[in-house]
């Protein structure tokens, strides 16, 4: 199956910061996700992406599906402590499968 | 609270051993997902189930099955456990069948093989 690669896989950064993680595929995907997941919790949709060049917000969160359709970044601004969790990115595969990323953990020193 | 349930929530059993994990989707969805979560392997689709029908296939062993009862709640049934099934399992579930359907995840049950 198709492979995402994340990056950073994990980010250590100071309260009020911004932040930036993206993920680059071999392959071409149709839909881009952002999910974020919480210690014992199931991951959480952040932003959906449907079309190539779409840029779209979701309050202090911004994304991007990049125009070759084969990547995309996630952009946090103004980093709070709630902000902390693990971050992944996941493409559409065919109909129905989700491909995800391995993941960016993100620490944030108060 | 997404709406999905799971049960149960932790799990520890023996290898060789066979579990039941149960899922509820959120009400009016009719598509459920099943994906396991290793630290190794990162979060991987299983299966999917669409009002009762397997609708798309991951990257499920043979020793595990699933089914969408008329309820619309799913099991997933993993049988001859191994050391390497250890992992989090968890369902999410769309209105749809799939595509473009935002999924919604459960909290997810933790299964620890011994």
């Amino acid at each position: 199956g198709q492979q995402l690669n994340q990056s950073p896989q994990s980010m250590f950064i100071q309260e009020g910061e911004d932040v930036s993680m993206n993920c680059t595929s071999s392959s071409i995907f149709n839909t881009w996700l952002w999910y974020k997941q919480d210690p014992g919790e199931g991951p959480v949709l952040l932003i959906a992406l449907y079309k190539a060049g779409e840029l779209t917000s979701n309050g202090r969160l911004t994304a991007q599906f990049g125009i070759t359709r084969k990547d995309s970044f996630l952009n946090i601004s103004a980093s709070i402590p709630s902000d902390v969790g693990i971050y992944f990115c996941a493409g559409l595969e065919g109909a129905q499968k989700l491909v995800f990323g391995q993941g960016t953990r993100l620490t944030i020193n108060p | 609270d997404s709406g999905v349930t799971q049960t149960p929530k932790h799990l520890i059993t023996a290898t060789g051993q066979r579990v039941t994990l149960r899922c509820s989707p959120r009400s009016g969805d009719l598509s459920v997902y099943w994906y396991q979560q290793s630290l190794d392997q990162g979060l991987q689709f299983l299966i999917q189930y669409y009002n009762g029908e397997e609708r798309a296939k991951g990257n499920i062993l043979e020793r595990f099955s699933a089914q969408q009862f008329p309820d619309l709640h799913s099991e997933l049934n993993l049988s001859s456990l191994e050391l390497g099934d250890s992992a989090l399992y968890f369902c999410a579930s769309s209105k749809g069948r799939g595509g473009a359907d935002t999924q919604y995840f459960g909290p997810g049950t933790r299964l620890t093989v011994l």
